[in-house]
């Protein structure tokens, strides 16, 4: 009975590479959040996407970053043309519900832009 | 727009000190509040979650409380060990389907 699954949880890339991070939410659960932790700062929620769906995507910037769920396979948060300051650990979570039901968090990835 | 701090930043104690962490948020409008547990280079653990009807919920040596009107958390350790250093988040859920976190209080419990 796994866990949120992450991977990978180390990924270096050279700025204008892509990255592309990917997460299985827990078995059975059909919302997945994604959250950004930058250096010295509190996770800060990017995105939110019910199977197929983008529900929420006000903390996702305008450009370069792209969120998907698809209905087969985890999803995937995507970054095009990568920068220095794209440099951070990238958390998912899902859950069963929607509202005031427990998230349960992955390991994280570490995008490291070099 | 919701905000949420967490005081202090670091706190080191000595083994065995009972100790309280402090979270406080702007916008009492919160379905419910969450303490995780972040160690070094890993993921988020869930320790409580309190729904907002409540007052504290409590899981073995940890007390989390919650006073929605005042906008205050805490999370009473008790007889802390070495082994509960780590940084501890709260965070509270919107009807925004997300969650606000802090930055977090970085513990040490000193041997």
């Amino acid at each position: 009975n796994a866990g949120v699954m992450q991977n990978p949880r180390h990924l270096v890339r050279r700025r204008g590479q892509e990255a592309r991070l990917r997460c299985s939410p827990v078995k059975g659960h059909s919302h997945v959040y994604w959250y950004r932790q930058l250096p010295e700062e509190g996770l800060k929620f990017m995105v939110y996407l019910q199977k197929e769906n983008i529900i929420d995507e006000s903390g996702m910037p305008k450009e370069r970053f792209s969120a998907e769920f698809p209905k087969e396979g985890p999803s995937i948060l995507r970054i095009q043309q990568v920068v220095r300051g794209d440099s951070a650990a990238y958390f998912c979570a899902s859950s069963q519900g929607t509202a005031n039901t427990e998230a349960f968090f992955g390991q994280g990835t570490r995008l490291t832009v070099v | 727009k919701q905000e949420v701090t967490q005081i202090p930043a670091a706190l080191s104690v000595p083994e065995g000190e009972n100790l309280v962490l402090n979270c406080s948020f702007t916008d009492s409008a919160i379905y419910n509040l969450q303490w995780f547990r972040q160690d070094p280079g890993k993921g988020l653990t869930s320790l409580l979650l309190i729904q907002s009807s409540q007052r504290e919920q409590t899981s073995g040596r940890l007390n989390a409380s919650l006073d929605k009107s005042s906008g205050r958390s805490t999370l009473y350790i008790a007889a802390s060990q070495p082994g509960d250093s780590a940084t501890y988040l709260c965070a509270v859920e919107t009807g925004a389907n997300n969650l606000f976190f802090g930055t977090g209080t970085r513990l040490t419990v000193i041997p």
